[in-house]
């Protein structure tokens, strides 16, 4: 079955130290992924997207097709960056996402 | 301004009661989703519509049922509402779809939280 899956539900850092919010898939073929976020109070969004490559608030992800992984990666977290995190990946047009991993970033 | 608006945000009804969730987006997006979640679970995909009269189930059996008579308009119907169906749901659209390469964004509604006792 194609799917993601988060392995931490739960992830506690303190602010400046690295943080890597894990993500393996399940697909045949080239899988399309995305990470979305939800802070407090706020609507699920988009946050970054494999084909591109970019960096955005800091984190970067790379697709690491041996493994089958697309961890989340920051240098250097922030408080606000506590935030549920989802792991979404792309199967026949629409986007299955993983059970999510809420980072609790503190002072 | 551009959005998608969900109502209501909060709703507590009886079992046995009939409930519409409302969806409506002003971005001129033809698909549109559902999506049911459950505290700390995955989103769970139960409906989506790629344009005016079309719809489909997702990979979640559910009991309720969609419609999409305007392009702006997706709402979900319960006929007959039962604890089992205490949620969140999560109405979201996009221009072009999750798979096209480059795009996949998904914009999401704020969600209506359904309790049935």
């Amino acid at each position: 079955a194609q799917r993601v899956t988060q392995p931490e539900k739960l992830l506690s850092v303190f602010k400046g130290a690295p943080v890597e919010l894990k993500c393996n898939y399940s697909y045949s073929g080239s899988p399309e992924l995305f990470w979305y976020v939800q802070y407090s109070r706020q609507r699920l969004q988009l946050l970054l997207r494999h084909i591109s490559r970019e960096s955005i608030k800091g984190f970067t992800a790379d697709l690491n097709k041996g493994e089958t992984s697309f961890h989340l990666k920051k240098p250097f977290a922030q408080e606000e960056d506590s935030a549920m995190y989802y792991c979404a990946l792309v199967r026949s047009e629409k986007l299955v996402f993983g059970k999510g991993t809420k980072l609790t970033v503190n002072p | 301004e551009a959005d998608i608006y969900q109502t209501p945000r909060y709703l507590v009804i009886g079992t046995g009661k009939k409930i519409t969730l409302e969806c409506s987006q002003t971005m001129g997006h033809d698909k549109m989703y559902w999506y049911q979640q459950d505290p700390g679970m995955e989103l769970h995909l139960i409906h989506y519509s790629y344009g005016v009269n079309s719809t489909e189930k997702g990979d979640l059996s559910s009991e309720s049922t969609v419609s999409r008579i305007r392009t702006e308009h997706f709402p979900l119907t319960l006929e007959s509402a039962r604890p089992s169906h205490t949620s969140q749901y999560l109405c979201a659209s996009s221009e072009y779809g999750a798979g096209v390469v480059g795009t996949g964004e998904l914009f999401f509604g704020e969600g209506s939280r359904l309790t049935v006792l």
